[in-house]
């Protein structure tokens, strides 16, 4: 089944500790991205990626990294996750152009 | 800079009367413009999307949305609404010269009465 999968599905971390959350697709997609999502502003984009090691800021990236060692993998870490960083992330997959993105099942995140 | 309004955070309808959610874009090219749909506790599916070819574009579960240049709008419609359709709805905006990066509306709650 083609899918874009997300782990873990929930995280309780205290301020400080770092944490990395992982993607994985299975449908050899050239772009991904990762979007949190928050009460009343939609999704916003932290980070996407064209290809391996190929990399770039969306639109809120402080306080996260991301690479793309492989095609298949898109990490996201938070290296001193703070309390404003509590929300839902979802990692997505695309082929490019107009075919727009699949979506893993989110991970929810507090921070403590 | 391509942005995305959705003019209304909550719709609420009674089951078979028709579903009108709106968006309107901003956008500095032609765009590209999707409808996704979150269930309770789930990702986000597509609906539906259009990409200059029609403007009335047709998408899944009995969705449509017709792309309206003159008043860059891209409104969703359903003719019978069912309690299945409640959900979230984002609009989108693809930014064109920005690799993948979609641009998100907030979104639209929409509550289907029995």
């Amino acid at each position: 089944e083609a899918q874009v999968t997300q782990n873990p599905r929930y995280l309780i971390t205290v301020t400080g500790k770092k944490l990395t959350v992982t993607c994985s697709q299975n449908m050899n997609h050239e772009y991904m991205s990762w979007y949190r999502q928050d009460p009343g502003l939609g999704l916003r984009q932290i980070y996407y990626s064209m290809n391996v090691e190929v990399t770039d800021k969306g639109d809120v990236p402080e306080g996260y990294k991301v690479s793309r060692k492989e095609k298949r993998n898109f990490p996201l870490i938070l290296e001193s996750p703070s309390p404003n960083q509590t929300s839902l992330y979802f990692c997505a997959s695309s082929t490019g152009g107009d075919y727009g993105y699949t979506f893993g099942s989110g991970t929810r995140l507090t921070v403590v | 800079a391509q942005s995305v309004t959705q003019l209304d955070s909550h719709v609420s309808v009674s089951e078979g009367t028709p579903v009108l959610l709106r968006c309107n874009y901003s956008s500095s090219y032609s765009p590209s413009l999707f409808w996704y749909v979150q269930h309770p506790n789930k990702g986000l599916q597509l609906l539906l999307k259009y990409t200059s070819a029609a403007t009335l574009v047709k998408g899944i579960n009995g969705f449509e949305a017709e792309f309206k240049k003159s008043e860059t709008s891209f409104h969703l419609t359903k003719p019978s609404a069912h309690m299945s359709d409640a959900a979230e709805y984002f609009c989108v905006v693809r930014h064109f010269n920005y690799g993948q990066n979609f641009v998100f509306g907030p979104g639209t709650r929409l509550s289907v009465l029995p």
